[in-house]
């Protein structure tokens, strides 16, 4: 079974700096999808970015970047100039690839934390 | 982007009633939606995974008379939680999946069992 782990269960950081969460994940598909979802307070999922397993290039969406290494079975989301309104909990989120199976399984969350 | 809309967002119940719950696709035809449960601070937990016009299919350990899950139409899932007891108040979240392996969520459901 495919198991998505976040291994920060809280992470902080200064409006305008640069942060990094983590997320692993364990499969045996070659072909899939990560994805990193944002849940503020008002817990509307909203999601943030989007990977294909099998796009080397690493996705992006302005502030938001990803580090996927495949080998490693890493997915990290980076946000730079952090902002206030990125305060929320973060989950990391696997999906299969194709046929009629469109379940995500989700890690367990990053609550992030932007100070002023 | 697609639109789906969660109703109740917030509802409050006596015990052994049951609760309805709506997922509505407003802009695309949703040929699967997903319903998950989430507890405070907790991550999401799939329940069932519900396709238009045939039997749900309900995730291990999740009673399938105690939340019943109807996919009458490509853009509506409803999910009614039966003789509801406290240990089912919860966050419940609907999705839907669109024709480009996009999932887009609902607003939630707060619901308290007194």
């Amino acid at each position: 079974a495919q198991t998505v782990t976040q291994s920060q269960p809280e992470m902080s950081v200064q409006e305008a700096e640069t942060v990094t969460l983590s997320c692993t994940y364990d499969t045996s598909e070659s072909d899939y999808y990560l994805f990193w979802y944002k849940q503020p307070p008002s817990r509307q999922m909203i999601l943030v970015i989007r990977q294909e397993a099998y796009k080397q290039q690493n996705a992006t969406e302005n502030r938001f970047s990803v580090n996927f290494q495949k080998a490693a079975k890493s997915f990290s989301l980076k946000i730079s100039d952090s902002q206030l309104g990125d305060a929320a909990m973060y989950f990391c989120a696997y999906k299969k690839s194709g046929g009629s199976n469109y379940k995500l399984t989700f890690g367990k969350g990053t609550l992030l934390t932007v100070n002023p | 982007g697609a639109v789906v809309s969660q109703h109740p967002s917030w509802v409050i119940c006596k015990s052994g009633t049951s609760v309805k719950i709506e997922c509505r696709s407003l802009d695309f035809q949703a040929t699967t939606m997903f319903w998950y449960r989430q507890f405070p601070k907790q991550s999401l937990m799939l329940m069932a995974t519900s396709n238009e016009g045939s039997k749900a299919t309900y995730e291990q350990g999740v009673e399938k008379d105690k939340f019943l899950i109807n996919h009458a139409s490509l853009t509506l899932s409803t999910l009614t939680v039966t003789s509801a007891h406290p240990e089912d108040s919860s966050f419940y979240i609907c999705s839907a999946r669109d024709g480009l392996e996009k999932l887009f969520f609902g607003s939630g459901t707060q619901l308290s069992v007194l």
